[in-house]
């Protein structure tokens, strides 16, 4: 079965960080891309960033570029979301995935002061 | 405003079939892989769809789904009240390089 566990998330302040996390089981993490995507309250899904295989290449939404990094560690089968510099319009339910596996269960990531 | 377009929302009768479509250009669709996906109020996308055309596992037979050059399109046969979603499509884009999604289509069956 495949499964993809998130943790991390929760409410920081302008400027604050935050470090996302995904657990992956039931499927050759190693041999996929990955991917975050974001769903800010009542708005439609976007995609934030992903990683290759091996995490040698990444692939950024242009206004989290410079403030995010991915990356994975492929002993784990974990994938990783590093946010600085957080600003308010990053509110929003954060999920990684993988087009052929699917889903996590998603982590809010509210960004207020 | 999306990159691929669908309609905002379709409804259709319990036990019917319905199309929802996607459409896009030579950068996304045209060149890539769609994947599409169901929302349930509240709950996280699933993946009902990718490669264009392919189910996992335990997906039902009644969700198909087909692309033709810069379009692609959803069917579900058989429709049941569980049904009702938002459903999204996607695909890569070498243009923008994003990967970009529909504005989501909200479904109905009543």
């Amino acid at each position: 079965e495949v499964q993809l566990v998130q943790s991390g998330g929760g409410l920081v302040q302008p400027g604050g960080s935050l470090r996302l996390s995904c657990e992956t089981s039931g499927f050759v993490f190693s041999s996929n891309w990955m991917d975050w995507v974001r769903q800010a309250p009542g708005k439609g899904l976007e995609w934030v960033a992903n990683i290759n295989e091996d995490g040698s290449v990444a692939n950024y939404l242009e206004s989290v570029r410079g403030r995010f990094t991915i990356s994975r560690d492929n002993v784990k089968n974990s994938l990783n979301l590093q946010m600085n510099s957080l600003r308010v319009e990053d509110t929003a339910i954060y999920y990684c995935i993988n087009a052929r596996a699917g889903w996590g269960q998603g982590t809010l990531v509210t960004v207020s002061s | 405003q999306s990159v691929l377009t669908q309609p905002p929302s379709a409804s259709e009768t319990r036990g019917q079939r319905v199309s929802i479509s996607c459409s896009g250009d030579t950068s996304n669709i045209g060149r890539h892989s769609v994947t599409w996906h169901q929302q349930l109020p509240g709950t996280a996308p699933k993946l009902l769809i990718h490669s264009n055309d392919q189910r996992p596992s335990g997906v039902p037979d009644r969700f198909s789904a087909s692309k033709s050059g810069t379009s692609a399109s959803l069917a579900i046969s058989g429709l049941q009240s569980e049904d009702e979603a938002d459903y999204y499509c996607g695909a890569w884009d070498d243009r923008l390089n994003v990967w970009v999604f529909g504005g989501g289509t909200k479904l109905t069956v009543v």
